[in-house]
């Protein structure tokens, strides 16, 4: 299958800070990428939706101004996790689109820890 | 909106038997059925799916059956091994709408011991 990266893999950050985790697609075009979060021992939650040179759709309940994502390229996906909070720890995971729906991959996910 | 339910939450069996997961949906209009195993703190990975103009699935070890009439697909592993232990996801989707989102089951956690 194709392949989608996430950078970094792992990050802490102190509270009250910023952190960018970026989502690529290293084979293929992704006219389309999801953020998703997912909790200890739970299914994952779609965060939001965003096509390349639009902005984000995000879900209900989740909020835009902090979590800034940013579509740039059709390779290259952004979330920026702004004034983090101890309870925004979690693991988020994209995933990207190709051509058609058929064609979604995940990334490994990044694991965010706030202190 | 389409909601997935996925049973068993926990599943555990001995290596070389059988492990059957069962998902339903409740928008008659999906049409698509990918299942997903996630490795403990990796993302999730596509095993096998299902379109809903077939019935079943076979690759390999790993088999999908769909009933479409009453809403159920299940995923089936024949011979298990210890390296299929994994959290095992359903997830459904409407491809013919807008808005194509996937919605996943809750998980079920496959432990297949040796």
């Amino acid at each position: 299958g194709a392949v989608v990266s996430q950078h970094p893999s792992r990050v802490i950050c102190k509270s009250g800070t910023s952190v960018k985790i970026e989502c690529r697609s290293l084979d293929f075009q992704a006219t389309t990428m999801f953020w998703y979060r997912q909790f200890p021992k739970k299914s994952l939650m779609l965060m939001a939706t965003s096509n390349e040179g639009s902005k984000a759709t995000y879900e209900q309940g989740v909020e835009k101004d902090k979590f800034l994502i940013n579509h740039a390229s059709l390779t290259l996906s952004t979330l920026t996790v702004t004034s983090a909070h101890p309870e925004d720890s979690s693991f988020y995971i994209c995933s990207a689109r190709g051509q058609t729906v058929y064609e979604q991959y995940f990334g490994p996910g990044t694991r965010l820890t706030v202190t | 909106g389409e909601n997935v339910e996925q049973h068993p939450s926990t599943l555990s069996v001995q290596e070389g038997d059988s492990a059957v997961i069962k998902c339903t949906y409740s928008d008659s209009a999906s049409n698509y059925f990918p299942w997903y195993k996630q490795e403990l703190g990796k993302g999730p990975q596509l095993i096998i799916d299902i379109r809903s103009n077939v019935g079943e699935k076979k690759d390999q070890r790993i088999a999908v059956t769909l009933n479409k009439t009453a809403k159920h697909f299940s995923l089936h592993i024949t011979e298990t091994q210890p390296e299929d232990s994994a959290v095992y996801f359903c997830a459904a989707l409407n491809v013919n709408t807008g808005f194509q989102k996937l919605v996943f089951g809750t998980g079920t956690r496959l432990l297949v011991s040796p």
